[in-house]
């Protein structure tokens, strides 16, 4: 059974300083590997993915995410956050066939301080 | 969360009433879920539809019911409200080759 988990319940960081979250998945092949961003009082919005080839991958906002086979990670990072960065971010894997079903992680809560 | 939506926004129950939570895409898209989303939990799913006519439970189904009519519609059905099921709720839908989820701006369901 695939799974995800985000080891950081909530990380605080200063605006401008660098940002790394943490996700560790588990799954028998080659996974697809998604960061969500949530806002408060909104819906999940989908930051980046992962499905094969290059494993750094680029997002939207200026994010970036690392798949580490040998690792079975996959770690969001930015170099410099800003305060609207404040969000819950999760982690997630899904696989290619059949009855598509995500796993996603129970998330990291980003504090940003000015 | 463009291409999905859902209604209505806010809801309070009274333990034992029902009500029903609609969702609905404009994407034409086969794949569709229902989440809740509680504090420190993340997201567990309730039910998803792979394509019209067709339903599936997920990891917590109990107390709850679905129907997916139509390609665009997918609704989520409380037959008899509890306070266990104060939750904030989430549709969503996947597209794309690497079926990449978009979601709903969520019901906030409040139980009493």
């Amino acid at each position: 059974a695939q799974s995800v988990t985000q080891p950081d319940i909530h990380i605080t960081v200063s605006e401008g300083a660098s940002l790394e979250l943490r996700c560790n998945y588990s799954y028998g092949a080659t996974p697809y590997l998604f960061w969500y961003v949530q806002s408060p009082g909104q819906g999940l919005q989908l930051l980046l993915k992962y499905f094969s080839g290059d494993t750094l991958v680029q997002g939207i906002k200026g994010f970036e995410a690392e798949f580490k086979r040998s690792q079975s990670s996959f770690n969001l990072r930015k170099p410099s956050v800003h305060w609207s960065d404040a969000a819950e971010y999760f982690c997630a894997v899904g696989s290619s066939g059949g009855s598509y079903i995500p796993t996603f992680g129970r998330g990291t809560s980003l504090i940003v301080h000015p | 969360n463009a291409g999905v939506t859902q209604t209505p926004k806010f809801q309070v129950l009274k333990t034992g009433q029902s009500m029903t939570l609609q969702c609905a895409q404009d994407m034409n898209h086969n794949s569709m879920y229902w989440y809740r989303q509680d504090p420190g939990m993340g997201l567990r799913l309730i039910y998803y539809s792979a394509s019209e006519g067709t339903t599936d439970k997920g990891e917590v189904p109990n107390g709850y019911n679905v129907s997916r009519l139509n390609k665009r519609e997918f609704s989520l059905r409380l037959e008899s409200a509890a306070p266990s099921q104060t939750s904030v709720y989430f549709c969503a839908m996947a597209a794309g080759p690497h079926h990449e989820q978009y979601f709903g701006p969520g019901t906030r369901l409040t139980v009493t």
